[in-house]
């Protein structure tokens, strides 16, 4: 099915242990995009991406690599996955380039608990 | 300053009665959008709705519509005849500046619960 995609869905990791979130989406789209949720804070832009192989810098970047090598694929690395990251992260993406009124489209999440 | 505000962490609504759910903005652009999501306890992202702020006329999607105030740089969703279903987290996003990556700048969302 057409649509973004996102794994795993539920992942545990360690302190210091390097992790992948993967995002897949079959739309084409210029723009992707990572935001972590947490409680109070709404969402929060990690980092983004405008075509393949050009990204930058979201509101929360400290901590995470990010990588487009293809237009349809946008991992999110943990380095050395810290307690504070803990979270759920969206990865989303926006069909037209600049468009004001284009929305974003999400996956469904990845809830990463880092014990 | 927060760029998008939503003051009500949490609300009730009887079953078939309207409710607002407030958002406030600050941007210093002429142009800019502003989005309304749900999420519902699956955890999805929904798209609710989209005002642009050069529309004159508020906008309108089935039983949700936005009360957009543009003097006061408010734009409150506001959905009539509360269903069960739309028990869930409301967020307001707003896209200002045009060249500045497309992203969506979110407020920290409303809790509905809607009561039967």
């Amino acid at each position: 099915d057409a649509g973004i995609t996102q794994s795993p869905r539920y992942k545990i990791t360690e302190t210091g242990r390097q992790v992948t979130l993967m995002c897949h989406q079959t739309w084409s789209h210029s723009y992707m995009f990572w935001y972590r949720q947490d409680l109070g804070h709404g969402l929060r832009l990690i980092y983004y991406s405008a075509a393949a192989d050009i990204t930058d810098k979201g509101e929360v970047p400290d901590g995470y690599v990010v990588s487009r090598s293809k237009t349809e694929n946008f991992p999110l690395t943990l380095e050395s996955a810290t307690r504070s990251q803990t979270s759920v992260y969206f990865c989303a993406s926006s069909v037209v380039l600049g468009r004001k009124n284009s929305p974003l489209h999400f996956g469904n999440g990845t809830r990463l608990t880092v014990t | 300053a927060q760029k998008i505000t939503q003051t009500q962490p949490g609300m009730f609504v009887q079953e078939k009665e309207a409710v607002t759910l407030d958002c406030t903005y600050d941007t210093s652009d002429q142009s800019y959008g502003l989005f309304w999501y749900k999420q519902p306890s699956s955890g999805e992202m929904i798209f609710l709705i989209y005002q642009g702020s050069y529309d004159e006329q508020n906008a309108t999607e089935g039983r949700y519509s936005l009360n957009f105030q543009k003097a006061r740089k408010s734009a409150n969703l506001v959905i009539s005849a509360s269903q069960l279903g739309d028990s869930a987290m409301y967020f307001c996003a707003m896209r200002d500046k045009e060249d500045a990556g497309n992203m969506l700048t979110f407020g920290g969302g409303t809790r509905l619960m809607v009561k039967p």
